[in-house]
């Protein structure tokens, strides 16, 4: 079965830093990879996707993220923060074998310090 | 234009009563699921349906049931609810192996 793993739970950046969420994942063959985005109180926004291909993957908002194999990971990164990226994100696995149900990590808050 | 819609809400019920939550979707996507997310926010899927599959998480208790009139729409069922039901709970959509796009959420609280 699969399963992700995101290992920080909360954290803290300053705005206009760099940032960078990390994601690993379990799954036994090549997954399928999202990032989604809940701010309080909303849905889940995808932020991106990977599917294939390039490895690096840009998205919404001035996030990318890159597929490592070799690490079984799915960072997301951001070169410079504002304070409206303030949220709980989540990294994803796609079951492609199982109605593409996603497992989800853990989450993980971000807060943004003026 | 909602792509995704849940209502209600909000939901406060009592023990034992038996409520639905319906999900409905314009963007002729063939599956939809319903998640839940717990108190201390994780995400876990309790079904996958199209209109050839259901696809059931195992640990979800069969007092929850899905229920689709059409294809374009995903209801959830119920039954003699229990304290440990509250949460808040996600419907989606996907076309294919594509992402799901979630609707904005229904929090069930049990009291």
């Amino acid at each position: 079965a699969q399963s992700v793993t995101q290992p920080d739970i909360h954290i803290t950046v300053s705005e206009g830093a760099s940032l960078e969420l990390r994601c690993n994942y379990s799954y036994g063959a090549t997954p399928y990879l999202f990032w989604y985005v809940q701010s309080p109180g909303q849905g889940l926004q995808l932020l991106l996707k990977y599917f294939s291909g390039d490895t690096l993957v840009q998205g919404i908002k001035g996030f990318e993220a890159e597929f490592k194999r070799s690490q079984s990971s799915f960072n997301l990164r951001k070169p410079s923060v504002h304070w409206s990226d303030a949220a709980e994100y989540f990294c994803a696995v796609g079951a492609r074998n199982a109605g593409n149900m996603l497992t989800f990590g853990g989450g993980t808050r971000l807060m943004v310090k003026p | 234009d909602t792509a995704v819609s849940q209502t209600p809400k909000y939901l406060v019920t009592q023990m034992g009563n038996d409520k639905s939550i319906k999900c409905e979707q314009n963007l002729g996507h063939d599956t939809m699921y319903w998640y839940k997310q717990d108190s201390k926010k994780f995400l876990k899927i309790m079904f996958s349906y199209n209109n050839k599959e259901l696809i059931i998480n195992e640990t979800v208790p069969n007092r929850f049931s899905p229920k689709s009139p059409d294809k374009a729409h995903l209801n959830l069922h119920i039954n003699s609810l229990e304290l440990g039901d509250s949460a808040v709970y996600f419907c989606a959509s996907s076309q294919g192996s594509s992402e799901a796009f979630f609707g904005q959420g229904t929090r069930l609280t049990v009291v």
